[in-house]
């Protein structure tokens, strides 16, 4: 099992939808969690940290769950601007290490 | 947050050569890190740059093929080795920033170098 697992999609949705991505980890000590944006040839950049009780940044909100070992993205109102790969980052348990994932790609189109 | 040069680019190269990748910060770290993305793969990590100490390798990347130096805080270099066409990858160099807000450690990356081996 992978230690960090995302749908790879694509995603593929209208301008205003709604689009949520989940991410599971396998290291339940996993102490950092991150979502990063990375477009296409470019490098990633960090979107948001993703606190315990949830947090939100205007039209994004990251959530944790402990219990079940994932996180999750959710995006409200899409733009033909969030258009690119978003990856699921977690670090601790032991590692300083941050481990990504394989990335979820979403396309918004017109 | 930092910033990183990070150089060349892209290249593209001949099988057998060796290429140096140079990754320069705009402020003193600690920690200096190099990952690999093959095309529609996430980001592996090769290895920790350490300065004044030889490099951290993950599993599957050896010094050899991929020798790394750290001379200061400031400045690291990848050098891919004997290139063969399945090294064909962006590189990055990425450093680690305390973000004071939130006080998580995260990582700012380099714009990469795509390397292309022919």
């Amino acid at each position: 099992r992978k230690e960090v697992e995302q749908d790879p999609g694509p995603f593929n949705v209208p301008e205003g939808a709604t689009v949520a991505f989940n991410c599971t980890y396998s290291n339940s000590a996993s102490q950092s969690f991150f979502w990063y944006r990375q477009d296409c040839r470019k490098e990633p950049k960090l979107l948001m940290s993703v606190y315990s009780s949830g947090n939100e940044d205007g039209r994004f909100t990251a959530q944790l769950n402990r219990a079940s070992q994932y996180i999750s993205l959710l995006i409200r109102d899409s733009k033909l601007s969030d258009s690119a790969t978003y990856l699921c980052v977690v670090r601790g348990g032991g590692s300083y290490i941050p481990t990504f994932g394989r990335g979820t790609s979403l396309i918004v189109h017109p | 947050s930092a910033v990183i040069s990070q150089k060349p680019s892209r290249d593209i190269c001949q099988r057998g050569t060796s290429l140096t990748i140079q990754c320069q910060v705009d402020s003193q770290v600690t920690m200096m890190f190099w990952y690999r993305q093959q095309p529609g793969q996430s980001l592996t990590l090769i290895a920790t740059a350490n300065q004044g100490s030889e490099a951290t390798y993950e599993s599957g990347f050896v010094i050899d093929k991929f020798p790394i130096s750290r001379p200061n805080l400031t400045f690291s270099t990848l050098t891919v080795s004997n290139m063969s066409p399945e090294d064909s990858s962006i590189y990055l160099c990425s450093v680690e920033d305390l973000r004071t807000v939130s006080g998580a450690n995260v990582l700012t990356f380099g714009a990469g170098s795509r390397l292309t081996v022919l």
